[in-house]
């Protein structure tokens, strides 16, 4: 089992509606959770980060974590084509370490 | 807003050479890390420091070292180039974490090919 896991998509989306991203994750120790975005040939870019159970809202984005099952998602409301792109799960499972899950494309059709 | 520069966007080296890749931060963060990005696999860690002259091994650190002289500079070393390095190679930094919220941020990575 990854320790972190994603669909890798392409998951489809026409414009306005809502994406939603999933990410589960295997060490229950874990203690914050973030999304990035990744636009082809570019590095990642912080969209936001989350550590209580529940949601948090940014604009049109909003994290869900749900510790007891072990999953944290991400929607992002009124989807534009310029939301295509690759999204990264990243877990923090201690001190230093990062863990990336491998994305999900997302496509925003016009 | 934090500033991760690497040192060159696209790089073409020769098996067997040496080949540094430099990165540096402005926003005085005690962590920085090295990974590679390669479709399918995500990313690796290959090395990470948490303070100036110490490192620990990542997932990936064969055929690497780094090198951190001072806080702001973290660079990678292939020792000696092979063509299973070919890679976008990614540097990120990060506040140590007086709390575990601390988001890393990443440079705009160096797309290596090895010939």
């Amino acid at each position: 089992q990854k320790e972190v896991e994603q669909n890798s998509g392409p998951l489809s989306v026409p414009e306005g509606a809502i994406a939603s991203l999933n990410c589960t994750y295997s060490d229950r120790g874990s203690q914050s959770f973030f999304w990035y975005r990744q636009y082809s040939g570019k590095s990642p870019e912080l969209i936001m980060f989350i550590y209580s159970n529940g949601d948090k809202e940014d604009g049109r984005f909003t994290a869900q974590l749900n510790k007891a099952s072990q999953y944290v998602s991400l929607l992002i409301r009124d989807s534009q084509p310029s939301d295509s792109a690759t999204y990264l799960c990243a877990v923090r499972p201690g001190t230093y370490k990062y863990i990336f899950g491998t994305g999900t494309r997302l496509k925003v059709l016009a | 807003d934090v500033k991760v520069t690497q040192s060159s966007r696209y790089l073409v080296k020769r098996t067997g050479e040496k080949v540094f890749l430099e990165c540096v931060q402005d926003m005085d963060h005690e962590n920085m890390f090295w990974y590679r990005q390669d479709p399918g696999l995500g990313l690796r860690l290959i090395y990470f420091s948490y303070d100036v002259k110490m490192k620990e091994k990542g997932d990936i650190p064969e055929g690497y070292s780094v090198s951190r002289e001072k806080k702001e500079r973290f660079s990678l070393i292939l020792e000696s180039a092979s063509t299973n390095q070919t890679s976008m190679y990614l540097c990120a930094s990060s506040l140590y974490p007086v709390n575990s919220n601390q988001p890393q941020h990443f440079g705009d990575g160096t797309r290596l090919s090895i010939l």
